[in-house]
């Protein structure tokens, strides 16, 4: 059973270009939550997604950023004309059902913008 | 405003020994608490857990005790084994439908042999 796969792992973007991160949780899992590492810090939850829905986006810049679930294909986080703030490693978790599951984590994307 | 804490940013211990990993937390709502191992370029790895209505949960060589009273969590590992070097986050949930989790900064735990 293939765990959580996020791609691309690495990701280059200049400043005011745009960032598509994918993510394909785990077989079976139809609960998606995207979670933010900058240097130093713990993970800061960002977005929770269930297919063709986004049940809590409290973490969610207000500006810029949004995340999908399509009904087919890996969830998508977005984020729109990249600042050097937005440098970070970007999560993938994901889980069977909501509540008490074990959310397991994707290897992460590193974003860096110049 | 952070509200769950791991005080101590890295630990080393010899191997074979016990090492124990603490977190406090201000949030009295949250009632489930997990442990997540990650290695470097690589993401968190699920360790254990334990609900607010315990006060220990075993798995192996790894142990994790809950005080509700003090808000303090611990994970003991013993023995401690050279590949348990890593960073080690806990982190926290309120159980209202999304189970997002708040993370505690990490603890560099290093295993010396």
């Amino acid at each position: 059973n293939a765990g959580v796969m996020q791609n691309p792992r690495h990701l280059v973007r200049r400043r005011g270009q745009e960032a598509r991160l994918r993510c394909s949780p785990m077989k079976g899992h139809s609960h998606v939550y995207w979670y933010r590492q900058l240097p130093e810090e713990g993970l800061k939850f960002m977005v929770y997604l269930q297919k063709e829905n986004i049940i809590d986006e409290s973490g969610m810049p207000k500006e810029r950023f949004s995340a999908e679930f399509p009904k087919e294909g890996p969830s998508i986080l977005r984020i729109q004309q990249v600042v050097r703030g937005d440098s970070a490693a970007y999560f993938c978790a994901s889980s069977p059902a909501r509540g008490r599951d074990t959310q397991y984590f994707g290897p992460g994307t590193r974003l860096t913008v110049l | 405003d952070q509200q769950v804490k791991q005080n101590s940013p890295s630990l080393s211990v010899q191997e074979g020994r016990i090492s124990i990993l603490n977190c406090d937390y201000t949030n009295s709502m949250f009632d489930y608490f997990l442990w997540y191992k990650k290695y470097p370029a690589e993401g968190p790895t699920f360790l254990i857990s334990i609900s607010s209505i315990k006060d220990k949960n075993e798995d192996g060589r790894f142990t994790v005790f809950l005080n509700k009273s003090a808000k303090h969590l611990s994970l003991h590992i013993v023995p401690s084994q050279p590949g348990d070097s890593a960073v080690y986050f806990c982190a926290a949930s309120v159980y209202k439908g999304a189970q997002k989790l708040v993370f505690g900064q990490g603890t560099r735990l290093t295993i010396n042999p």
